[in-house]
């Protein structure tokens, strides 16, 4: 099983700023098959990004996604006030798929 | 529009069996892999399984293995999550997510969750 570990567990910083999340695996993860979900209170996931830096339906283009291999980024440049909620990463190219633990993104 | 709708919430004892179902409408929902995500009160998303509603292929996770159910019902473009007999462990909140474009992709449409309370 692929362990997905995201850091920093919570990051604290204000709208306008510039927020990268990071999500690192036990192990290689298959084709790039990364993908990045915002999650805010009472709500289902968004699918944010998908193949590790293509972007769903919809979603602004200050998200983005980079890395291959073991290291992935998810990269905010400028931070509205919808953007404060918890990102999961989560890899689908190999058995069982799996999520990382999360990072909480809060307002400085 | 493309969408899932999951049934309500359920209260049940220990013990006690259930079926929560996902229904999907706005696209051709026996073409698309689903699958169910389970997520306890505070903590973060855990992969339960999927099913092929066309052939209702399942596959499951290692930790539900033996623990729930999957099927589906491609006449009613319908999923169903179901346990035998519940426990306490069981409560949480359980969502439904369209897998695109095939069993190794992404979640893209999902539903709004159908929380799950089991007492003791």
């Amino acid at each position: 099983e692929i362990v997905l570990t995201q850091s920093p567990g919570t990051l604290s910083l204000s709208p306008g700023e510039r927020a990268t999340l990071s999500c690192r695996a036990s192990q290689s993860v298959t084709s790039s098959y990364l993908a990045w979900y915002q999650q805010k209170p009472g709500q289902a996931p968004r699918l944010l990004i998908y193949g590790a830096s293509s972007r769903a339906t919809g979603i602004p283009d200050r998200f983005s996604g980079s890395g291959s291999g073991t290291d992935f980024t998810l990269t905010i440049s400028r931070l509205e006030p919808e953007d404060f909620a918890v990102y999961y990463c989560q890899q689908y190219g190999s058995s069982p798929r799996t999520f990382g633990q999360g990072t909480k993104l809060e307002i400085k | 529009e493309e969408q899932l709708v999951q049934s309500g919430a359920e209260v049940k004892m220990s013990g006690e069996s259930l079926r929560i179902s996902c229904k999907g409408s706005g696209y051709s929902f026996s073409n698309y892999w689903i699958g169910w995500v389970r997520q306890m009160s505070g903590k973060g998303l855990e992969w339960v399984g999927i099913i092929y509603p066309g052939d209702s292929e399942t596959r499951y996770s290692p930790s539900f293995q033996g623990q729930v159910t999957i099927s589906a019902d491609k006449s009613t473009s319908t999923a169903y999550l179901q346990w035998s007999s519940l426990k306490a462990s069981d409560t949480a909140m359980y969502y439904c997510a369209r897998l695109f474009p095939r069993a190794t992709g992404y979640m893209d449409v999902w539903g709004k969750g159908t929380t799950v309370t089991v007492s003791s």
